[in-house]
C-alpha cells in the first residue's frame, strides 16, 4: 500500500522568506507525484506534478519540486513566499500502473505573515 | 480547464436523516469519479471509487450500506449518507480523472449532522 508523509504540519514564515515543505512516500512501484494547494474556502488546485523525466519540476505561482528517487522524496520549494501563499499544501501520489485514486499526505498549513 | 462541481456546498441535517451529495463533471465525461472525506485538520482519505454503469468499490472500513454511491451518467455521481450521525460530519470531496494522470476536484460539501 502507498503512504505519504508530510513532516511539517504548520509552518509560519514572513513574506520573502524561502519555503521548503517535505514529502516522503512509500511504495514499491513507480509513482506519479503531486502537490496540491487548498486556499481557505476553496477547492484543491494542482500546483505541480511529476510523472517522469527531469526530476526538477516547475509549477504555477513560482513553486517547484524535486523528485529524489533514492530518498523517496518530493519536496516543494519556493524561493520567496507571499502573503497570498497562505494555504494548506498536500503532497499526493498514485501508482503509475493501477488505480488513479490519490493517496494524500496529512497536509502542511502554511501561514505567511506580512 | 476541466471543472467539477458539487451540490450542495453545505448541508446541516438532523441525526437519522439521509443526505445526498451530487458531483458533476461540467465539460467532460467521467467514467470514474472518486469520493474523499476530509476531517478537520486532517488529510483527504479515499472512501470509494464510483464507476459509471457498475458498482462502486469501497475502501476498507467504509460501510457501503451507509455511503451509497450511484454513478448515474457519464457526468454525475451521487453520494448518499444514509441515517447520518454526528460522527459523519465531515468535508466530502469528489474528483474526476482526466486522461491517465490528472484529477480535477470539486469544491467539496461540508456536512454537519446535529
Amino acid at each position: 500500500a502507498q503512504s505519504v508523509s508530510q513532516h511539517n504540519h504548520h509552518v509560519i514564515l514572513s513574506e520573502a522568506a524561502s519555503l521548503e515543505l517535505g514529502c516522503n512516500y512509500s511504495y514499491g512501484g513507480t509513482v506519479n507525484l503531486f502537490w496540491y494547494v487548498q486556499y481557505p474556502g476553496q477547492h484543491l488546485q494542482l500546483l505541480l506534478k511529476y510523472f517522469s523525466g527531469d526530476p526538477l519540476v516547475k509549477g504555477i505561482k513560482g513553486f517547484e519540486a524535486e523528485f529524489i528517487k533514492s530518498k523517496f522524496s518530493f519536496n516543494l520549494r519556493k524561493p520567496s513566499v507571499q502573503w497570498s501563499d497562505t494555504a494548506e499544501y498536500f503532497c499526493a501520489v498514485n501508482a503509475q500502473r493501477g488505480r488513479r485514486a490519490l493517496t494524500f499526505g496529512s497536509g502542511t498549513r502554511l501561514q505567511v505573515q506580512p | 480547464g476541466a471543472v467539477v462541481s458539487q451540490h450542495p456546498s453545505r448541508v446541516i441535517c438532523k441525526s437519522g436523516t439521509s443526505v445526498k451529495i451530487e458531483c458533476r463533471s461540467l465539460d467532460f465525461q467521467a467514467t470514474t469519479m472518486f469520493w474523499y472525506r476530509q476531517f478537520p485538520k486532517q488529510s483527504l482519505m479515499l472512501m470509494a471509487t464510483s464507476n459509471e454503469g457498475s458498482k462502486a468499490t469501497y475502501e476498507q472500513g467504509v460501510e457501503k450500506d451507509k455511503f451509497l454511491i450511484n454513478h448515474a451518467s457519464l457526468t454525475l455521481s451521487t453520494l448518499t449518507v444514509t441515517s447520518a450521525h454526528p460522527e459523519d460530519s465531515s468535508f466530502y470531496i469528489c474528483s474526476a480523472p482526466v486522461g491517465s494522470d490528472t484529477q480535477y476536484f470539486g469544491p467539496g460539501t461540508r456536512l454537519t449532522v446535529l
